[in-house]
């Protein structure tokens, strides 16, 4: 089974700060991770994704995530805050392998707001 | 190439009703899997079709139901709806499910469902 944990249902940063949301997860076999982003209104959108490979993980606008197994986390960073940021962000595990038909287990979401 | 359309966008039922919402993924993709978002519970897996066969489950009650259809679009039906159904409803396409290399989902807008 899968769970992810999302420290912190709100953060709040300036313009220009670094965003960090925190991700942690639970999988009984080697995950995959995704982080996503849903603006009001709208669906979600796929930020980056890991699956295999480099741990360091290079997202759209500028995001990053890091795969880190001994820790069971994927956290999210940028490094410079833009107001577009403000968003809801959702991270989500499936098993790895695409054993798991289409389903994805999601966090309860980080809703960041970008002070001027 | 156009992306993923749910219909309608917005809906308002008694409890009592039913309701069915559709979902046309993006050209070629072949499997859709279909999501509940609610500020209590978030984001949670209904099911997922591939090739009109449902391949997958969530936790949810047998009032929840959907189908697939030759040219891949979906739709999903909720029969005697409780005020708890009132929703987000997503859906998301993608090439395939299961197995590698990880294929990404891709979401709707989403279906606005308010149960009065």
């Amino acid at each position: 089974a899968q769970s992810v944990t999302q420290l912190g249902s709100h953060v709040s940063v300036s313009e220009g700060a670094l965003v960090l949301l925190r991700c942690n997860y639970s999988s009984s076999v080697p995950p995959y991770l995704f982080w996503y982003v849903q603006y009001p209104n709208q669906g979600l959108q796929l930020l980056l994704k890991y699956t295999t490979g480099a741990t360091l993980v290079k997202g759209i606008n500028g995001f990053e995530a890091e795969f880190k197994k001994s820790e069971t986390s994927f956290h999210l960073t940028k490094p410079s805050a833009h107001m577009s940021d403000a968003a809801e962000y959702f991270c989500a595990v499936t098993p790895g392998g695409g054993t798991s038909y289409g389903k994805l287990t999601f966090g309860q979401g980080t809703i960041l707001t970008v002070h001027p | 190439k156009a992306g993923v359309t749910q219909t309608p966008r917005y809906l308002i039922k008694t409890r009592g009703q039913q309701v069915t919402l559709s979902c046309s993924p993006i050209s070629g993709h072949r499997s859709v899997s279909w999501y509940q978002q609610t500020p209590g519970q978030g984001l949670q897996f209904l099911f997922e079709y591939f090739s009109e066969t449902q391949r997958n489950k969530g936790n949810f009650p047998g009032r929840f139901s959907g189908r697939q259809f030759s040219n891949s679009r979906s739709e999903m039906n909720v029969s005697t709806l409780e005020l708890g159904d009132s929703a987000l409803y997503l859906c998301a396409s993608s090439l395939t499910s299961g197995g590698a290399p990880y294929n990404e989902q891709f979401f709707g807008p989403g279906t606005r469902l308010t149960v009065l």
